[in-house]
């Protein structure tokens, strides 16, 4: 089935500087993928979608500018938090989907990456 | 709709037991649903899906059930397992979305040998 790759798993960095994620689409084209945010003990929250060759489209209060999305081919997705601050520790998640089908419709997640900013 | 919470509301079950895990939606425009297991530190996980077009779902050990009317889905897991111990998340898309899902509050489920 397909798989998406996350990395780095666990990190952590000091506040204000930058962090960069990536998200890859193993074995299928991931046209369009997703990024979310989760706080403990609480839900998937959909920060932004992300299209191959175009910009990312941010949901409400999610800041573009600090959380810089980059779609570069159609298996890689990065999230870069720049200037991280204490608040934006967090685990955050990528989904990636493919049209070819699978369950789910053939959404598939990455396994997070727990993100600490000290 | 997007959701938020400062706790998981728990179900707690004797191993063997049926659990049922329920999860209201918002937007009557979704019309497709996921339920997903998310273990500690990892991604969620697909369980079963259903369309709106469907009412009832069946899969191994699962049963997952939509309610349109009152914007309710549930999900049924028959014997309960001390692997079935995880946080559950629904998940809807909306008709005309770009394809992005919503994911609900979560349950988490507790397990008892």
């Amino acid at each position: 089935g397909a798989v998406v790759s996350q990395h780095p798993s666990r990190v952590i960095c000091k506040s204000g500087t930058s962090v960069k994620i990536e998200c890859r689409s193993l074995d299928f084209q991931a046209t369009t993928m997703f990024w979310y945010r989760q706080f403990p003990k609480q839900s998937l929250m959909l920060m932004a979608t992300s299209n191959e060759g175009s910009k990312a489209t941010y949901e409400q209060g999610v800041e573009k500018d600090k959380f810089l999305i980059n779609h570069a081919s159609l298996t890689l997705s990065t999230l870069t938090v720049t200037s991280a601050h204490p608040e934006d520790s967090s685990f955050y998640i990528c989904s990636a989907r493919d049209y070819g089908g699978g369950a789910g419709y053939g959404y598939t997640f990455g396994s997070g990456t727990r993100l600490t900013v000290v | 709709g997007e959701s938020v919470g400062l706790h998981l509301p728990t179900l707690s079950v004797q191993e063997g037991d049926n659990s049922i895990i329920n999860c209201a939606y918002s937007n009557s425009a979704s019309d497709y649903f996921i339920w997903y297991k998310q273990e500690s530190g990892k991604g969620p996980q697909f369980i079963i899906d259903i369309r709106s077009n469907m009412d009832k779902r069946q899969g191994q050990r699962v049963t997952v059930l939509l309610n349109k009317t009152v914007k309710h889905l549930s999900l049924q897991i028959a014997a309960t397992q001390p692997g079935d111990s995880a946080v559950y998340f629904c998940a809807e898309q909306s008709r005309g979305s770009q394809g992005n899902l919503i994911f609900g509050k979560g349950t988490k489920l507790s397990v008892k040998p």
